[in-house]
């Protein structure tokens, strides 16, 4: 069965500086899709990023951008220059491309909380 | 307006009442999931629906259960709410005509069952 690991609970960045959250994933699946939702004290779920298993080329979203390493099945959300805005959970979410697969697997989450 | 609404947006209730909680959305997308967040588990599955006449079980499904009224509304009730339901709710959107079926999520409502 697919599995999403989240090992940072909480991590803290200072305003303007450079963060990195971490997210593996375990599959025996070679196409699928990658994702990092964002959920602000508001608890709206917001897409941060997404990213194909196919596509070797990692993706970026203005300030957020992935590394994503198919081989060791991790896939860490990197955030420049944060902003006091970007302080929320943070979770990754895996789902098998394969039809019928639709079952998104989130991972348990990691609270960024951003200092001024 | 936003894409995805859900109503009520907060709800406290008691235990063995019935219960609904109801999804609208206006993206056109053909799949609907019910999802529960509880602190320290992420989101899990309850329901999900692929259009109007496919409804199926999710991961945590017992005690719950569904109505697909139109493509754009889905609803999850509580037949006999319990304290362990207390947890926050999301209804999400996907279109099965894009590759990523990306999942697209509502505000949420906070459920309370004394």
């Amino acid at each position: 069965a697919q599995t999403v690991t989240q090992s940072q609970p909480e991590m803290s960045v200072q305003e303007a500086e450079t963060v990195t959250l971490s997210c593996t994933y375990d599959t025996s699946e070679s196409d699928y899709y990658l994702f990092w939702y964002k959920q602000p004290p508001s608890r709206q779920m917001i897409l941060v990023i997404r990213q194909e298993a196919y596509k070797q080329q990692n993706a970026t979203e203005n300030r957020f951008s992935v590394n994503f390493q198919k081989a060791a099945k991790s896939f860490s959300l990197k955030i420049s220059d944060s902003q006091l805005g970007d302080a929320a959970m943070y979770f990754c979410a895996y789902r098998a491309s394969r039809g019928g697969t639709y079952k998104y697997i989130f991972g348990t989450g990691t609270r960024l909380k951003v200092l001024a | 307006d936003a894409d995805v609404t859900q109503t009520p947006r907060n709800r406290i209730t008691k235990t063995g009442k019935r219960i609904m909680l109801e999804c609208s959305q206006t993206k056109g997308h053909d799949r609907m999931y019910w999802y529960r967040q509880d602190p320290g588990l992420g989101l899990r599955l309850i329901y999900y629906s692929f259009d109007v006449k496919d409804i199926n079980k999710g991961e945590i499904s017992d005690g719950y259960s569904v109505s697909r009224q139109a493509q754009a509304k889905f609803s999850l009730s509580l037949e006999s709410a319990i304290p362990n339901q207390t947890a926050l709710y999301f209804c999400a959107t996907s279109d099965s005509g894009r590759g990523t079926d990306t999942q697209y999520f509502g505000p949420g409502t906070r459920l309370t069952v004394l």
